[in-house]
């Protein structure tokens, strides 16, 4: 069976340290991972892909497949990437998502 | 991005009844929605895969009886808790999978509470 696990259900850091959002996973077959981001009062939304390798608003992952993690890093954290984080496995041909239970971001002054 | 819409946004029901949630893409076609439940302070719950023009497939555990889905255009997907109860309240959240230049990425709709008195 897939599973998602964050560790930390909440995360403070202060603006300007960096910041790291740890995501593990168990799976039998090929990872297909997703950080998804959700801002206060806002719809769940699609942060990165592992199979993108990009950086978006300063944020990479990068798919460990020896320690099954994709954690989550940016070097400079600002303010507004306060919101909650949810690590995602795709899996199957439709791709469903199993998602992990998220982390709460707060990026202090 | 493709959006995808939710309606109600809240809705409040007497136990007993039925509830009808509407997922909607709204400027794509989606012939693949999934539905989400999701408990206060924890995580997503995928409950099923809908599929356009056929049955939809329930995850282990949820009761396809007691959360009917039915996708019948490639615009809309709905979602009735039937007989509703106290538990039944959550917070139910539906994706669409895009297509053209956004194919393979999810849409999330804002999501609908629904609470059961």
């Amino acid at each position: 069976a897939q599973r998602v696990t964050q560790p930390e259900k909440l995360l403070s850091v202060f603006k300007g340290a960096p910041v790291e959002l740890k995501c593990n996973y168990s799976y039998s077959g090929s990872p297909e991972l997703f950080w998804y981001v959700q801002y206060s009062r806002q719809r769940l939304q699609l942060l990165l892909r592992h199979i993108s390798r990009e950086s978006i608003k300063g944020f990479t992952a990068d798919l460990n497949k020896g320690e099954t993690s994709f954690h989550l890093k940016k070097p400079f954290a600002q303010e507004e990437d306060s919101a909650m984080y949810y690590c995602a496995l795709g899996r199957g041909s439709a791709r469903q998502l199993t998602f992990g239970s998220g982390t709460q971001l707060t990026v202090l002054p | 991005g493709a959006v995808v819409s939710q309606h109600p946004s809240r809705v409040i029901c007497k136990s007993g009844t039925s509830v009808k949630i509407e997922c909607r893409s709204l400027d794509f076609q989606a012939t693949t929605m999934f539905w989400y439940r999701q408990f206060p302070k924890k995580s997503l719950m995928l409950m099923a895969t809908s599929n356009e023009g056929s049955k939809a497939t329930y995850e282990q555990g949820v009761e396809k009886d007691k959360f009917l889905i039915n996708h019948a255009s490639l615009t809309l997907s709905t979602l009735t808790v039937t007989s509703a109860h106290p538990e039944d309240s959550s917070f139910y959240i539906c994706s669409a999978r895009g297509a053209g230049e956004n194919t393979g990425e999810l849409f999330f709709g804002e999501g609908s509470r629904l609470t059961v008195l």
